[in-house]
């Protein structure tokens, strides 16, 4: 498997436009986690998705961040519209989660990210 | 908060040296894991340890975890240049958290030649 495939690897945005991130997880894993990665704050998790499901949006900043994971295969995170402070480096990562009543060991698969600047 | 905490925030080493870097978290866990970032690239997995074992080693690195104290430790002996990075503990939550990770604000490493 390539890994974690993520796209664009950079993306440079004037204020105001729509961007959309894209993400296609390791094959067969059911967790996917969209996360924001700025100095300032570090490594936020943005979104959580298990077996296609979002299970946990509270970290998506504002309502002009929407994720979607339309099957196993592909995810996209939107932000529309985007803003200056928007700007940091987005990770997708994948996991093999087992279920709640079994003890799985989680290991995130990361991509190598896209790096979002908004001017 | 369940976000592990990773102490110091920075560590300047020369080659050859020791590096040790600790995480402290908040809430119950499973299995506690460190993850290393190089400069603009994404998270590697390192090592996972669960909640019942105190001690593992994968070639140069040792990490320990106490759950009695809420903490772990990552031990990496004899560092090379090439270990600079940055260093990342997280947790795996119980209960309802479905398989969510929480992550530290890091540590970044510095080994110099």
């Amino acid at each position: 498997d390539a890994g974690v495939i993520q796209s664009p690897r950079h993306e440079v945005t004037e204020m105001g436009q729509e961007v959309t991130l894209r993400c296609k997880p390791i094959s067969g894993h059911n967790s996917l986690f969209w996360y924001r990665q700025t100095m300032m704050r570090g490594l936020e998790l943005l979104i959580y998705f298990n077996n296609n499901v979002p299970i946990d949006d509270s970290g998506m900043p504002e309502d002009r961040f929407s994720a979607k994971m339309p099957n196993a295969s592909f995810s996209t995170l939107k932000i529309q519209p985007s803003e200056p402070r928007d700007s940091a480096v987005y990770f997708c990562a994948s996991s093999l989660f087992g279920g709640l009543f079994r003890v799985v060991d989680t290991e995130a698969f990361f991509g190598q990210g896209t790096r979002l600047t908004v001017v | 908060s369940q976000q592990g905490e990773e102490d110091p925030q920075a560590l300047s080493i020369q080659e050859g040296e020791n590096a040790t870097m600790n995480c402290s978290y908040k809430t119950s866990i499973n299995n506690l894991q460190w993850y290393r970032q190089n400069s603009g690239r994404g998270l590697v997995h390192l090592i996972l340890i669960r909640s019942n074992e105190r001690e593992k080693h994968s070639g140069r690195l040792r990490v320990t975890l106490d759950t009695s104290k809420k903490s772990s430790s990552l031990l990496i002996t004899a560092s090379r240049a090439a270990d600079t990075a940055s260093y990342f503990c997280a947790t795996d939550g119980r209960g309802s958290t479905l398989g969510r990770l929480y992550f530290g604000r890091g540590t970044q490493l510095t080994v110099w030649p």
